[in-house]
């Protein structure tokens, strides 16, 4: 069975200020890792995943996260966050083989303070 | 970009009204969910097509929901008949595994008055 812990539920901010946003999980085989955002009244766009290699995976909006096997998680960072920045993000993960179902975790809302 | 398309956008029914709702997975793509997202519960995964059947529908209330691809180009969810607890946002995700990450629609804002 697969879990994701996300345990931020809410995570403010100021501008120009570095975030991480941290995310665990737990799983009986290998899972493929996403992080995921949405905006107000918007659906979820992929923001970034980790297939294989390289563990340091990046976004085109400065967003990275980090595979990190023996502690399960995969932690989202930016340097500097903007204010349209602002919205929910969920890690999920999915199974490397059987059914490739995605478990999600309850999200984290990031407000960024002007 | 490709995307996936969900109608209707929003939805205010009474209770006891069937609701349907629509969903066009992107062209090719072989896997399709559907999500229930409301405040209290978070994501909730509802039913699971792969090829068109279903792999796994168990976090659907077998007793009024009905999930089903009639062909490649459509998946419909049914609510018969529709209760207040209902109301939430229904998403419509399809892609091609493993490790696609999967594509979600805008979402059906459900409203049961």
């Amino acid at each position: 069975a697969q879990s994701v812990t996300q345990l931020d539920s809410q995570v403010p901010v100021f501008e120009e200020a570095p975030v991480e946003l941290r995310c665990n999980y737990s799983s009986s085989v290998s899972v493929y890792l996403f992080w995921y955002v949405q905006y107000p009244n918007q659906g979820l766009q992929l923001l970034l995943k980790y297939l294989s290699g390289s563990t340091l995976v990046e976004s085109i909006n400065g967003f990275e996260a980090e595979f990190n096997k023996s502690q399960t998680s995969f932690h989202l960072r930016k340097p500097s966050v903007h204010i349209s920045d602002t919205a929910e993000y969920f890690c999920a993960v999915s199974p490397r083989t059987g059914a490739n179902n995605l478990f999600f975790g309850t999200g984290t809302r990031l407000t960024v303070i002007p | 970009d490709a995307r996936v398309t969900q109608t209707p956008r929003h939805k205010v029914t009474e209770m006891g009204q069937e609701v349907t709702m629509r969903c066009q997975p992107i062209l090719g793509h072989n896997t399709v969910f559907w999500y229930r997202q409301t405040m209290m519960q978070g994501l909730e995964l509802l039913a699971y097509f792969r090829n068109r059947a279903p792999l796994d529908d168990s976090g659907m209330p077998k007793d009024r929901f009905s999930a089903e691809m009639p062909d490649a180009t459509l998946a419909t969810l049914k609510i018969q008949p529709s209760e207040p607890r209902d109301s939430a946002v229904y998403f419509c995700a399809s892609g091609l595994p493993p490790g696609s990450g999967y594509t979600f629609g805008s979402g059906t804002r459900l409203t049961v008055v």
